[in-house]
């Protein structure tokens, strides 16, 4: 079956670390790929996304997407975490119709 | 613009009660439409989606069903709550099988009780 993997369950950086998130999915076909945010008590927004082209895709708030189509490998990356990137962040991969999520990663930032 | 309107907002019902939450969207035509439950540590878990009217894909077994009556509309209902379906829900659609973006509903908070 089709599947979103997110293998960090839970991150806890100190203000200024490096992020990175994984995702993996297991999709065979042309895909459509993203990044969630939910902030605590928040819904669902959108970072950024993937169709085609540049497999580097840059999003809001500093964050940064690379999408390796050998690896089905769509990781998460910031430079420079601040406290208020402390949130569950989501990887989605869309083929066709199905549109599915993976299982969250939650990300606390330490001041 | 296009809108999604989902409701009821929460709901308590008691084991063995029936459910039935519904969405409709506005402002677009034929959107593929979805239901999600998410849980705590499980992230957003894909229950239904339908590709158009009488169309519903089911991609985990359990006691609840998803209906499209309209072409905009879509609801999750469930003939005996058990405990376990509480959660929260989320209705959500794209633009067909081209449409690259998800936008999601307000969401229904169920606690079964």
């Amino acid at each position: 079956a089709q599947s979103v993997s997110q293998h960090n369950h839970h991150v806890i950086l100190s203000e200024a670390a490096s992020l990175e998130l994984g995702c993996n999915y297991s999709y065979g076909g042309t895909v459509n790929l993203f990044w969630y945010v939910q902030y605590p008590g928040q819904h669902l927004q959108l970072l950024l996304k993937y169709f085609s082209g540049d497999p580097l895709v840059k999003g809001i708030k500093g964050f940064e997407a690379e999408f390796i189509k050998s690896k089905f490998s769509f990781n998460l990356r910031k430079p420079s975490v601040q406290w208020s990137d402390t949130a569950e962040y989501f990887c989605a991969v869309r083929s066709n119709n199905d549109m599915r999520f993976g299982a969250g990663t939650r990300l606390t930032v330490k001041p | 613009s296009q809108t999604i309107h989902q409701w009821p907002a929460t709901l308590v019902q008691p084991v063995g009660s029936p459910l039935s939450l519904e969405c409709t969207v506005e402002g677009t035509s034929n959107p593929n439409l979805y239901w999600y439950r998410q849980a705590a540590g499980r992230g957003l878990q894909l229950l239904f989606y339908s590709v158009g009217i009488g169309q519903i894909s089911s991609e985990v077994p359990q006691n609840l069903s998803a209906s499209r009556p309209q072409d905009r509309q879509f609801i999750l209902s469930s003939k005996k709550l058990l405990l376990s379906d509480s959660g929260f829900y989320l209705c959500a659609w794209t633009e067909g099988i081209s449409g690259n973006t998800i936008y999601f509903g307000e969401g229904s908070w169920l606690t079964v009780v």
